[in-house]
């Protein structure tokens, strides 16, 4: 079954410096794979998503994130952080057949100025 | 354009009582999924329906229903409360499911059980 691994349920760092947060999956097939931020008392909104074509993918807001097979990873990054990116993140992966998406445990982003 | 909008935003409830929520999707999507989301077990699919049928179920009792109407607003019912059941309840649409355009998700449905 698909999986996915976020490590670190916790990440701080300080404003204009890099963010990095760590997504893991595992999948039997080429899964299609997620970032979504969640700001408090609200849903889920997209960041960006990998469908098979570029490995490096863009999303909103100057986040990007790179799908590495070898390593079965797809890590988020920023190279510069704002203290409006302070939020929760997940990183989901599709399961087979795209019925539904799985969900890491997500990681609390926290910016001090 | 208008989003995936899910009403009522905060509802407290009884355990043993029931409730049911609403999601009306993005104009011209035909797919609405249902997300729970709690602090221990994070996000786990509850059912997506499809043109008024369900199309694919998760792991939840039968305790949790749902349905879609023809102008694809999709209402979940939970019956019999549990205080386990107070959560965060996401709906997500898309065109014609995850595959082919992704989801927009609806800012939740925050249900307290007391």
């Amino acid at each position: 079954a698909q999986s996915v691994t976020q490590l670190g349920s916790h990440v701080s760092v300080s404003e204009g410096a890099l963010v990095l947060l760590r997504c893991n999956y595992s999948s039997s097939v080429p899964p299609y794979l997620f970032w979504y931020v969640q700001y408090p008392n609200q849903g889920l909104q997209l960041l960006l998503k990998y469908t098979s074509a570029a490995t490096l993918v863009k999303g909103i807001n100057g986040f990007e994130a790179e799908f590495k097979k070898s390593e079965t990873s797809f890590h988020l990054t920023k190279p510069s952080a704002h203290m409006s990116d302070a939020a929760e993140y997940f990183c989901a992966v599709s399961d087979v057949g795209f019925q539904k998406l799985v969900f890491g445990t997500g990681t609390r982003l926290l910016v001090s100025p | 354009k208008a989003g995936v909008t899910q009403t009522p935003r905060y509802l407290i409830k009884t355990r043993g009582q029931q409730v049911t929520l609403s999601c009306s999707p993005i104009s011209g999507h035909r797919s609405v999924s249902w997300y729970q989301q709690t602090p221990g077990q994070g996000l786990q699919f509850l059912f997506e329906y499809f043109s008024e049928t369900q199309r694919n179920k998760g792991n939840f009792p039968g305790r949790f229903s749902g349905r879609q109407f023809s102008n694809s607003r999709s209402e979940m019912n939970v019956s019999t409360l549990e205080l386990g059941d107070s959560a965060l309840y996401l709906c997500a649409s898309s065109l014609v499911g995850l595959e082919a355009d992704g989801y927009t998700f609806g800012s939740g449905t925050r249900l307290t059980v007391v």
